[in-house]
């Protein structure tokens, strides 16, 4: 498996700020998504970060509010902008997709803890 | 498109029962599925996946889940409980020839074992 490391495990924030969250991975992988967990509810898929373009949104998430930096094959920054109360959740990263990676596996990180007052 | 059904939002038990948690789904393709498990304040783990190799899968801690084509459904046994299997419990589908890597997960199923 990975081991991926995400910074900060968790952060309290003032609304109409921005935070931006670190996933390191100790290993190059070819796939690095975000994921929004809000309190008591399922995942769901942000964007697929790619590295040297621009990232993937899903519906209903935008550039503006996620921007998102995959400079190489081992890190990926997601950031919070603009943040208000809705914004408060578990962001998780995960990567698929290396040489010691079982094939179409995501493997998560432990995830960053986000509340905005 | 595809969805994925957990039938019990919380599923008590006790500590050396049989556990059962129910997931269906619902895919226009070949699916892959997997349960993967969240430990309060830790990442997700994968504890086992089904990619159209044999229907009866085993998975990590002595958890299996069975492939049922006929009734769409993936759920997730372990023949005796342990205090330590209390998690929430995620069922998810994915299409990974057709929609490349995106999951699709299941609203979760939290677990509690009773001493």
């Amino acid at each position: 498996s990975a081991v991926i490391s995400q910074k900060p495990s968790r952060d309290i924030c003032q609304r109409g700020t921005s935070l931006t969250i670190q996933c390191q991975v100790d290993s190059q992988v070819t796939m690095m998504f975000w994921y929004r967990q809000q309190p008591g509810q399922s995942l769901t898929l942000i964007a697929t970060a790619n590295q040297g373009s621009e990232a993937t949104y899903e519906s209903g998430f935008v550039i503006d509010k996620f921007p998102i930096s995959r400079p190489n094959l081992t890190f990926s920054t997601l950031t919070v902008s603009n943040m208000s109360p809705e914004d408060s959740s578990i962001y998780l990263c995960s990567v698929e997709g290396g040489k010691h990676l079982a094939k179409n596996i995501q493997y998560f990180g432990a995830g960053t803890r986000l509340s905005v007052l | 498109a595809q969805s994925v059904t957990q039938l019990d939002s919380h599923v008590s038990v006790s500590e050396g029962t049989p556990v059962l948690l129910r997931c269906n789904y619902s895919s226009s393709y070949s699916p892959s599925l997997f349960w993967y498990v969240q430990h309060p304040n830790k990442g997700l783990q994968l504890l086992l996946k089904y990619t159209s190799a044999a229907t009866l899968v085993k998975g990590i801690n002595g958890f299996e889940a069975e492939f049922k084509k006929s009734e769409t459904s993936f759920h997730l046994t372990k023949p005796s409980a342990h205090m330590s299997d209390a998690a929430e419990y995620f069922c998810v589908v994915s299409d990974f020839y057709n929609q490349g890597g995106k999951l699709i997960f299941g609203q979760g199923t939290e677990l509690s074992v009773k001493p």
